[in-house]
């Protein structure tokens, strides 16, 4: 099924390690970004790109990397864990910055800093 | 700063009944705005969108209202089904500069009564 696959759905780490969230789509989307979700709030973006080689911070970038090597993939990388980085994390993408359609979004990385 | 909010934490309502949900924006430069379905568990999903060139759009069962004068955004939702409950949350990006994604205020949790 078209769409953007997260993966994994669930991940604990401990304070100091590192680790990759993977983000995929299938639709040929230009724009793809990743935020945090923490508790009762809204959606935070942490960064983004607008195509392939092109990446950019958004409000809570510190703490993570991102690349964009190819249209398809967008992966969300952790360098260091800290308890404050515990979130449900979404991945998504979109034609452009301004739609059609929103943004197509993830099922979710739901991760634990312990 | 500016921020995209919603005047609700939580709106209950009758099953069958028409649902609104609001939502305040403070940054006059918005000019594209989305509403999103979250349901537990699960990424944010698709409503609706709207430009700032317009004032009303309409999609099944729900229609965006954009009032620029006063920087407000609403989803009405007719005739409310139990699967409509969620979150709902409104998000908008800028025409000018910062960061380029998606804003999203805290959310409104629609609760349906039998």
């Amino acid at each position: 099924n078209a769409g953007v696959t997260q993966t994994p759905k669930f991940q604990v780490l401990k304070t100091g390690q590192s680790m990759t969230l993977q983000c995929a789509q299938d639709m040929n989307h230009e724009y793809m970004s990743w935020y945090r979700q923490d508790p009762g709030m809204g959606l935070r973006l942490i960064h983004y790109s607008v195509g392939a080689g092109i990446t950019d911070q958004g409000e809570v970038p510190n703490g993570y990397n991102v690349s964009r090597s190819t249209t398809e993939d967008f992966p969300l990388r952790l360098l260091s864990a800290a308890p404050s980085q515990t979130s449900v994390y979404f991945c998504a993408s979109s034609y452009s910055l301004r739609g059609p359609y929103g943004y197509t979004f993830g099922s979710g990385t739901r991760l634990t800093v312990v | 700063g500016e921020s995209v909010g919603l005047h609700l934490p939580t709106l209950s309502v009758q099953e069958g009944d028409n649902s609104i949900i609001n939502c305040a924006y403070s940054n006059s430069a918005s000019d594209y705005f989305i509403w999103y379905k979250q349901e537990s568990g699960k990424g944010p999903q698709f409503i609706i969108d709207i430009r700032s060139n317009m004032d009303k759009r309409q999609g099944q069962r729900v229609t965006v209202l954009l009032n620029k004068t006063v920087k407000h955004l609403s989803l009405q939702i007719a005739a409310t089904q139990p699967g409509d409950s969620a979150v709902y949350f409104c998000a908008e990006i800028g025409s000018g500069g910062g960061a380029d994604g998606l804003t999203f205020g805290k959310g409104t949790h629609l609760i349906i009564q039998p």
